[in-house]
């Protein structure tokens, strides 16, 4: 089975400051990697994913994640927030083989501060 | 394209009772999964349907169900509601055309029930 810890259920950042969120996961077979951002009164949005290949990702709105697999992490990362980031970020993760469910972390909530 | 959409957005029921959610996937879309979340528990799965068949389940008591229609489409029951259901209820749907999980889910906004 997989599982994912995010380090962090809280941060607060002040707007145009670089952001790290931290997700570690566990598994015994290869897995895919997810974050997904989820905004007051709305569902999850996906910023980026990991299926293979290089393992810095990039996403949508300024984010991008770094696939350590010696490590077992996959954190996020944003150089310059802004307010708009404000909203609660969940790491997933799913095997890589067969159509398997999601397993998320517990989320962390970024704040940013102006 | 018009997202995934679910119905109602909010409900509220008392003990016992049983309640239905909906939930349209994006057109195009053959996978619906369904996923619980409280403040304490995060994010867990309850189910998958694809193409009418459920594919996957979580680790729900048998209270919680679902199915999934010819046109994707898909509801969730519970029955016998207790105190500890009240959540937010997500739908996801994708195009999981593949053999792996390589597709995006896209998320609904949620159904956010409460029992009294």
């Amino acid at each position: 089975a997989q599982s994912v810890t995010q380090l962090d259920s809280q941060v607060p950042v002040f707007e145009e400051a670089p952001v790290e969120l931290r997700c570690n996961y566990s598994s015994s077979v290869s897995v895919y990697l997810f974050w997904y951002v989820q905004y007051p009164n709305q569902g999850l949005q996906l910023l980026l994913k990991y299926l293979s290949g290089s393992t810095l990702v990039k996403g949508i709105n300024g984010f991008e994640a770094e696939f350590n697999k010696s490590q077992t992490s996959f954190h996020l990362r944003k150089p310059s927030v802004h307010i708009s980031d404000t909203a609660e970020y969940f790491c997933a993760v799913c095997r890589n083989s067969g159509n398997t469910p999601l397993v998320f972390g517990k989320g962390t909530r970024l704040s940013v501060i102006a | 394209k018009a997202g995934v959409t679910q119905t109602p957005r909010y409900l509220i029921k008392t003990r016992g009772q049983q309640v239905t959610l909906s939930c349209s996937p994006i057109s195009g879309h053959r996978s619906v999964s369904w996923y619980q979340q409280t403040p304490g528990q995060g994010l867990q799965f309850l189910f998958e349907y694809f193409s009418e068949t459920q594919r996957n389940k979580g680790n729900f008591p048998g209270r919680f169900s679902g199915r999934q229609f010819s046109n994707s489409r898909s509801e969730m029951n519970v029955s016998t509601l207790e105190l500890g259901d009240s959540a937010l209820y997500l739908c996801a749907s994708s195009l999981a055309s593949g053999s792996t999980s390589t597709d995006t889910q896209y998320f609904g906004p949620g159904t956010r029930l409460t029992v009294l």
